[in-house]
């Protein structure tokens, strides 16, 4: 059972507009992160949030937790076909799990 | 500094087979937790290990178990294949427990089960 819900599940979009991915939740995350996947690759550590509220960017991507900890989104501005992949976000709930969204499939169309 | 290694890429068993799949973990890194992807799903947490002994576990039968050795490199080991274990199997490795410490994953196993 997946404890956080990722919307869209899928976007295709052309290079230059924007978007933005959600992680929802029911529950109380002591923090949260979020990866992107290549195919035939692990998922690699893009940003973690640990205050609710918080907001972080990294270049043209801006993260941010929500003030209950419960949801998080991630917005990109200006889509480049590098930014291609799969995001997931990971909620951590215990000292040691994490639990995992089922992912957003992102193509960036040149 | 090497990063998370997994071996084998890809393998193929049969149902009912056993199968041990292998991860190394970054250097100085005294933690590895494993995890199951399935196609088009997000990862879902199978065990932890830290410092040798298993940290937490997830939602998983006794037939995936585990190993930590000394130099903190790992097995994962499914016995009694079921087809529904084909799966795109992953390692990660920290610093610390996982909940807290950033999480550094290998290329992951390809299992496929026929």
């Amino acid at each position: 059972t997946q404890l956080l819900e990722q919307s869209p599940q899928f976007l295709s979009i052309q290079e230059g507009e924007n978007l933005t991915v959600y992680c929802n939740s029911s529950s109380v995350f002591s923090s949260l992160q979020w990866y992107r996947q290549e195919p035939g690759e692990g998922p690699v550590l893009l940003v973690t949030v640990v205050t609710g509220g918080e907001v972080k960017k990294l270049k043209r991507l801006t993260f941010q937790f929500g003030d209950a900890r419960k949801d998080s989104s991630l917005h990109i501005t200006a889509a480049q076909p590098g930014d291609t992949g799969l995001y997931l976000c990971a909620g951590g709930k215990s000292n040691y799990q994490l639990i995992w969204g089922a992912g957003t499939k992102l193509i960036i169309k040149p | 500094e090497t990063g998370v290694t997994q071996s084998p890429t890809h393998l193929i068993k049969t149902r009912g087979q056993q199968v041990t799949l292998r991860c190394s973990s970054q250097s100085g890194h005294n933690t590895v937790s494993w995890y199951q992807q399935a196609l088009g799903q997000g990862p879902q947490f199978i065990f932890q290990y830290y410092r040798e002994e298993e940290n937490g576990r997830g939602n998983f039968p006794p037939r995936f178990s585990g190993l930590q050795f000394p130099n903190y490199s790992s097995e994962l080991n499914v016995n009694a294949l079921e087809l529904d274990d084909s799966a795109l199997y992953l390692c990660a490795s920290s610093s610390g427990i996982a909940g807290s410490y950033e999480q550094y994953f290998g290329p992951g196993t390809r299992l496929t089960v026929t």
